[in-house]
This record gives C-alpha cells, structure tokens and sequence, in this order.
C-alpha cells in the first residue's frame, strides 16, 4: 500500500526533553512538510522540504528542526527550546506536476509535555 | 501570511445540502483544496479545483469558485451523518514554496 506514515500515535515527553517524530513516505513525492495544528486552529507550516538535502523554515520553525537525508524521510525534532510543544503534528508529501500540487497527509503524532 | 477565512460551525439536518465557505487570500493559487478530517485522524482530501475552473463536481461533492471575490465554497449533497467532521479549505501560495495555508476549519454536524 502506498501511504504516508507517521509514528508513533502518541507521544509523551518531560519538559527540557528533545523528542523526534517519524515520517516516511513511499509514494515517491520530492516535497514534504510538516504542520502543527492545536485545538480550534488550522495548520500552521513548521518546515517543507522540496527535495533531498534541503527543507526551508516555514512560519513556526523556532523550536524545531528537521532533516532530509532520504528521499522518502522527513523526521522532525522538538527540542527543548520550543515554549509550548504540546499539539497535533501532521506531515504530509506532494508530487508536483503539470496538473497539480496536490499534499497527502499522514496519520498525525499527538504529542504531549508533561 | 495572511488568513484564510471560513465559518467556524455549520448545523444541518440528515438529507439537506451543506454549504461551506471560505474566503482565501492569495489571487496567484493555482489550486484550491478541500480536505476533511475527522477526530484524531490526518487529513483526507475531498477534491480539488484549478484556479481557472469556476465549478467541479464530483459525486456528491460540488465545488465553486470565484476569483474576483476570492471565494471558494463546497457544496455536500444530500448529507450523511457520516460526513460530520471538520472541513479544512486551504490554497497553495507561490510565496510560500506550494505549502498549504489552511482555514481554521468549518465543524460540520449533521443530525438525524
């Protein structure tokens, strides 16, 4: 089956610990993206990765960090200097081509800071 | 970047048509999207509409767009309580790399 996947479902992390959330995709897609989305609020882009080797900050990279070793992943860490880390966290991959860009998104990883 | 705009809950009945709008912001999409989710799951895509199209229709599914007013609304025939969920339009700006910027959401309900 070809997808999008992200692990785990649910995270939980101490205040002051940095934590990596998985995503792989094998759709063959250049771009992924990672999004945040909290309660009542749309998503907001963290990073967006078009092609191996190169990810570029998106509106609220501060905090986080990102890696693009691999064509079909795009792990994401949330380090200890992100305030307010506890969300819903989505990633999602596209193909672009001559008719359309469209992004397929994975399950989501809940994470939580006790 | 600036707001996507889109009513926050919408009530219906089983049977009747939903309408949601939105409201994006930038006239240089090429795409506007539409995506579902439901609770504690990603994000599903419903459809699609190229920029130059004012209308798409799939299935139970109608999308129309206006570009002069930046208004994109997705129209649900003959809804089902499965359908309740939250309703996500997003547009892929140019400045932007293609990411999305997404609404808020629309909360659809639908009752018996």
């Amino acid at each position: 089956d070809g997808g999008i996947t992200q692990s785990p479902k649910y995270l939980f992390r101490k205040e002051g610990q940095n934590v990596t959330l998985s995503c792989e995709q094998n759709l063959n897609h250049d771009a992924m993206y990672w999004y945040r989305q909290d309660p009542g609020q749309g998503l907001r882009l963290i990073y967006y990765s078009q092609i191996v080797n190169d990810f570029q900050k998106g509106d609220i990279a501060e905090g986080y960090s990102v890696s693009r070793e691999k064509k079909e992943s795009f792990p994401l860490t949330v380090t200890s200097a992100q305030k307010n880390p506890t969300a819903f966290y989505l990633c999602a991959s596209s193909q672009r081509d001559r008719y359309t860009d469209t992004q397929y998104f994975g399950p989501g990883t809940r994470l939580t800071v006790l | 970047g600036e707001d996507v705009e889109q009513s926050l809950f919408l009530s219906v009945r089983e049977g009747d048509s939903s309408v949601i709008n939105c409201t994006y912001t930038d006239s240089s999409s090429t795409y506007l999207y539409w995506y579902k989710q439901e609770p504690g799951a990603g994000l599903q895509l419903l459809t699609y509409i190229f920029s130059n199209m004012d209308m798409k229709q799939d299935q139970r599914l109608t999308v129309l767009l206006n570009k002069k007013d930046k208004h994109l609304s997705l129209r649900i025939a003959d809804t089902q309580t499965g359908d309740s969920a939250i309703y996500f339009c997003a547009e892929s700006p140019s400045y932007s790399g293609y990411a999305l910027n997404f609404g808020k959401g629309t909360s659809l309900l639908v009752t018996p």
